[in-house]
């Protein structure tokens, strides 16, 4: 009973190199979404997307692209990694948007940027 | 922008020890989740209120939604060593979280 895998979970890069984090989920839901987690700021949304094919911004896009080209991968792309993008990043999925949907998160990706 | 704000950001107590976390906003939510996030590991939800005034237990654990539905709280009786862990309130609109209640409970 997998729900929400993400990889890698741990990774170094030098400031200025790229990266991608895969999610994947095994629940067929529609909505999925990154999250990241600095001490004392709680869970903040990076991305979301509420179907195959499409993405919109969270509250702290910047620096970050993503693509949802299944139903079941959203994807997490740091083009030009900085020390500010040192997190912990969380991904979400769940079956309804708007209203009491329950947020299914993986197990984090550690990323420290040097 | 709706945001949560969350008391005590911290919370230090002794096993057995009754306690009280609360998450408010001057926003309205239709909805409200609260979620336990152990060291390591994903936010896992506890509960979603939907209803003003809603009370809803889960074994120790009292939530409670605001009647103008825009704060909440959770109250833990008894509290145990194995309640220890981040909570989280949500806002159902925008997928907003509370920046979250550190919980430790010693032995």
């Amino acid at each position: 009973n997998a729900g929400v895998t993400q990889t890698p979970k741990f990774r170094v890069l030098k400031t200025g190199q790229s990266m991608t984090l895969l999610c994947a989920q095994d629940m067929n839901h529609e909505y999925m979404y990154w999250y990241r987690q600095d001490p004392g700021m709680g869970l903040r949304l990076i991305h979301y997307s509420v179907g195959e094919g499409t993405t919109a911004k969270g509250e702290v896009p910047d620096g970050y692209n993503v693509s949802r080209l299944k139903k079941q991968n959203f994807l997490l792309g740091l083009e030009s990694a900085a020390p500010s993008q040192t997190s912990v990043y969380f991904c979400a999925s769940s079956y309804s948007y708007r209203d009491t949907g329950e947020l299914f998160f993986g197990e984090g990706s550690r990323l420290t940027v040097l | 922008t709706q945001l949560l704000e969350q008391s005590p950001q911290f919370l230090s107590i002794q096993e057995g020890e009754n306690l009280t976390v609360y998450c408010n906003s001057s926003s309205v939510f239709s909805s409200l989740q609260w979620y336990r996030q152990e060291p390591g590991e994903g936010p896992v939800l506890l509960v979603t209120v939907v209803t003003g005034g809603e009370v809803k237990k889960l074994k120790r654990l009292t939530f409670q939604f605001g009647d103008a539905r825009k704060d909440s709280s959770l109250h833990i009786t008894a509290a145990q060593p194995g309640d220890t862990g981040l909570y989280l309130c949500s806002g159902s609109e925008k997928l907003v979280f509370g920046k979250g209640t550190k919980l430790t409970v010693n032995p």
